[in-house]
Parts: C-alpha cells; structure tokens; sequence
C-alpha cells in the first residue's frame, strides 16, 4: 500500500525558515517523481513545487520561487520542502503528492501538516 | 501561471447528472491531454478521480467520467449519490515555467 506521511509542520514567526518531510513507502521511491501543494484555510488547492526522479530538475510556483526549495533523498525514500522568509500568505495545509508514473496527474498523497505563519 | 477557471458550486438531486467544468488556456487544457480531476472531502486529503482527461484510476466508480473539447475540460458525475458531496478540483500541465495548475474548485451540494 502506497503511504506518504508529512511531517514538520508547526507555528512560525514572519520571516521564518521551516522543513517539512514527507516519508514515502510501499512504492519505489526513486522511480516517481513528486509534488507538493497546499491549501490555504477554506481556499483551494495550489501546487507548489515539483522533483523529477533524481532529484535533477526541480520547478516552483511564482509565489515560493526563491524562497522554497524542494528536494529528495531516494535512500531515504523522503522528500522535502525547507521553507523560508515564511509571510502569512504561507499559512496552509501542506500536501505531498506523488506523481502517476509517468504522467502529469496526482495520484496519491498524504494526509498534509499544518504550517501557521503568525506573530 | 493563473489558475483554471470552475464555477464555484453546483448542485443536483440524487440520482441525477451533473457536469463541472473547467476552463484554461491553448498553453493547457487546450494544448495537453493531462487533465485531471480531484474529488476532496472535507478535513480530508484530495482523491484522484480522472487523469489524461478521461481515464479512471482502478477503484474509481464508473460514475465519474471526464471530457475534453478545446480548452475546456468536463467532469460529469452520473447517479448522483449523497456521498458525493464533496469539492471537486480540476488541474492540467502547463507549457508556462510553473507547470501545474489547479481550478479554483468547485463546491458539490446534493440536495
């Protein structure tokens, strides 16, 4: 059974860093790659950044670009999100998603992690 | 990259169809087949419904069914049941430098 279980989440200050880890089994890992998207409270889904496979090639939404970076480590079977200079506008559930295999569609993930931008 | 564009809600009465779409540009939806559909519940995590526009993932009803023409994409949902209930979110590829986008959802009241 495919899991994917985030973790990391908590209360921040304004300007803060934070790193979310999503533990993944019951696939192999290296051979999909994977996302995160967020929502915000009571607002809709946003994608926010995307890993190929080996971690070669990364992509990020225009509102993170910069401030997020994604990564992975495939012996660890973990991906993850450092976040920082966090502002309120960052305030959401944070969703790992993995990627159908070789397609562009979202075909499992975990259950999210708050993260709380607040003063 | 600005989002697909849904309607914010719709509802229908059990048993009957009802149809979301979902509307992009020819540098998504109107370009790629990798359109997909979500359903959420609340508090709970999205579920995929449809992918490349049309096809099922194993273990999703046969009630759900997706549709393509130009750039807008269709979820039609067939024997409306209580259960469905829930928001739906649509998403495609993008040829742009942030290359996935999500509708905006839209709300599912069964009456």
């Amino acid at each position: 059974e495919v899991q994917l279980v985030e973790s990391g989440g908590g209360l921040v200050q304004p300007g803060g860093s934070l790193r979310l880890s999503c533990a993944a089994s019951g696939f192999t890992f290296s051979s999909y790659s994977m996302n995160w998207v967020r929502q915000a409270p009571g607002e809709g889904l946003e994608w926010v950044s995307n890993i190929a496979t080996t971690g070669a090639t990364m992509y990020y939404a225009d509102s993170v670009r910069g401030r997020f970076t994604i990564s992975r480590d495939n012996a660890k079977n973990s991906l993850y999100l450092q976040m920082s200079s966090l502002t309120d506008e960052d305030t959401a559930v944070y969703y790992c998603a993995r990627d159908l295999h070789g397609d562009y569609a979202f075909d499992h993930w975990g259950q999210g992690t708050l993260v709380t931008v607040s003063s | 990259q600005s989002a697909l564009t849904q309607p914010a809600s719709v509802s229908g009465s059990p048993g009957q169809s009802i149809t979301i779409s979902c509307t992009g540009t020819n540098s998504d939806i109107g370009t790629y087949i990798y359109v997909s559909w979500y359903q959420q519940h609340p508090g709970k995590a999205p579920k995929l419904l449809i992918y490349d526009v049309s096809y099922r993932p194993s273990g999703v009803s046969s009630r759900f069914s997706g549709s393509k023409s130009g750039s807008t994409a269709s979820l039609t949902i067939s024997g409306l049941q209580f259960e469905d209930e829930a928001d739906y979110y649509c998403s495609s590829y993008t040829s742009s430098n942030t290359p996935r986008v999500f509708g905006g959802g839209t709300k599912l009241t069964v009456l």
